[in-house]
């Protein structure tokens, strides 16, 4: 299975700081990863979705690059509603394997 | 607006079945494969399974092969998993989740479920 290596397992920021999550897959992975926002008691939400294209709703301060192997999460002037657990999930083969979680703190 | 609606979990004995099952709106539904994803404290976010649009291919993880059954029902907009021969390692939040074509890819989920299996 691939793995997925993410980081930091943790931050803390401000409401205006910029924000980096990143996510190393084990082996190639083409284009083919998401980033998804958890909220305590809620199931996750998608943010983006190929890398780099920004799901239907989300705000643009949230942007995503990266391809084959390094991935990069990028939130712009953080807000407060925005402090939440983000994981990366690559599907780009079976079985999904998914990043272990970046908690954004205040 | 996407909804997707997880029932069926609750308190199970080792070795012991439950059926979840989720019920969608808002999408084209058998346009979509549908997965299953769950999440304990221990391992994090864990995919279970995806069936594909029509119900005719299927994938499971390694952890699950030969104990869980996903199915779906495009009459109904309804997607299942049947869960036997319960393990404690198997507690946890179970998610229903779209896919974004007819076999691969995530976006939307539910709120979950949550599957004890204790005794």
């Amino acid at each position: 299975a691939i793995q997925m290596t993410q980081s930091p397992a943790s931050l803390s920021a401000s409401v205006g700081d910029t924000v980096t999550i990143s996510c190393r897959a084990s082996e190639g992975i083409a284009n083919d990863l998401g980033w998804y926002q958890q909220k305590p008691g809620t199931g996750p939400k998608v943010l983006i979705c190929d890398a780099s294209t920004l799901q239907s709703g989300v705000p643009s301060r949230f942007s995503g690059s990266g391809s084959g192997t390094d991935f990069t999460l990028t939130i712009s002037s953080l807000q407060p509603e925005d402090f939440a657990t983000y994981y990366c999930l690559q599907d780009y083969n079976f079985p999904y394997t998914f990043g272990q979680g970046t908690k954004v703190e205040i | 607006e996407v909804q997707l609606l997880e029932s069926g979990g609750g308190l199970v004995q080792p070795g012991g079945s439950l059926r979840l099952s989720c019920a969608a709106s808002g999408f084209t539904f058998d346009s979509y494969a549908m997965a299953w994803v769950r999440q304990t404290p221990s391992r994090g976010l864990e995919w279970v399974s995806t069936i594909s649009t029509s119900g005719v291919s299927t994938y499971y993880a390694d952890s699950v092969k030969g104990r869980f059954t996903i199915s779906r029902d495009n009459s109904k907009n309804t997607v299942f998993l049947q869960m036997n021969s319960l393990r404690a390692e198997d507690t946890g939040v179970y998610y229903c989740a779209k896919g974004r074509g007819q076999i691969y890819g995530l976006d939307y989920w539910g709120r979950g479920t949550l599957v004890t299996v204790s005794s």
